[in-house]
């Protein structure tokens, strides 16, 4: 089992509407979660990060975490043709102290104009 | 805050070639920066955890030999690339982070290298 899942995509959704991204993870101590996006060809760039469990927002972006099911999730609200990306999500490892991250694959999201 | 700067862009060069890439934290001291390999299509890969003042713990499969890595001070790492070959044509990231507190890694741009 990989450490980190996401569904795989690609996810398309028309402009304006709400892009929900999954990611499950296997390890139960698990504290800290991340959701990057990637432009192609570009590197990843942070846009969201949760420690704690339920909802977090930032903008159009809410990320949902919810640790006793190993789940944190990423909504899109009012989706643009600029969040075409792909979105990664990571997870700290637990017992890193170098705070190392486990990406899942990425889920790539087109938003059609 | 939390920029960080990755040079070259572009590398294009023959078989053979050294190649060295360099990562900078500017606004931030940065104890730990990791290096990642990235294929087309892929996912990023780990290659090496790379602390201020020690060695590099490189993840299973990446030879230390192939993939020089320097962390000589709080804001600089370098990956040197030795005796590059084609199959070594990759997107090489690295990320940095502030060493204190929850602080998330954070990306440079990224180096594109192309082996000839």
């Amino acid at each position: 089992q990989k450490e980190v899942e996401q569904n795989s995509g690609p996810l398309s959704v028309p402009e304006g509407a709400i892009a929900s991204l999954n990611c499950t993870y296997s390890d139960r101590g698990s504290q800290s979660f991340f959701w990057y996006r990637q432009y192609s060809g570009k590197s990843p760039e942070l846009i969201m990060s949760i420690y704690s469990n339920g909802d977090k927002e930032d903008g159009r972006f809410t990320a949902q975490l919810n640790k006793a099911s190993q789940y944190v999730s990423l909504l899109i609200r009012d989706s643009q043709p600029s969040d075409s990306a792909t979105y990664l999500c990571a997870v700290k490892e637990p017992r890193s102290n170098d705070y190392k991250l486990s990406f899942g694959a990425g889920t790539t999201v087109t938003v059609r104009a | 805050g939390a920029v960080v700067s990755q040079h070259p862009s572009w590398v294009i060069c023959k078989s053979g070639t050294s190649v060295k890439i360099e990562c900078r934290s500017l606004d931030f001291q940065a104890t730990t920066m990791f290096w990642y390999r990235q294929f087309p299509k892929q996912s990023l890969m780990l290659m090496a955890t790379s602390n201020e003042g020690s060695k590099a713990t490189y993840e299973q499969g990446v030879e230390k030999d192939k993939f020089l890595i320097n962390h000589a001070s709080l804001t600089l790492s370098t990956l040197t690339v030795t005796s590059a070959h084609p199959e070594d044509s990759s997107f090489y990231i690295c990320s940095a982070r502030p060493g204190f507190g929850n602080q998330p890694q954070h990306f440079g741009d990224g180096t594109r290298l192309s082996i000839l």
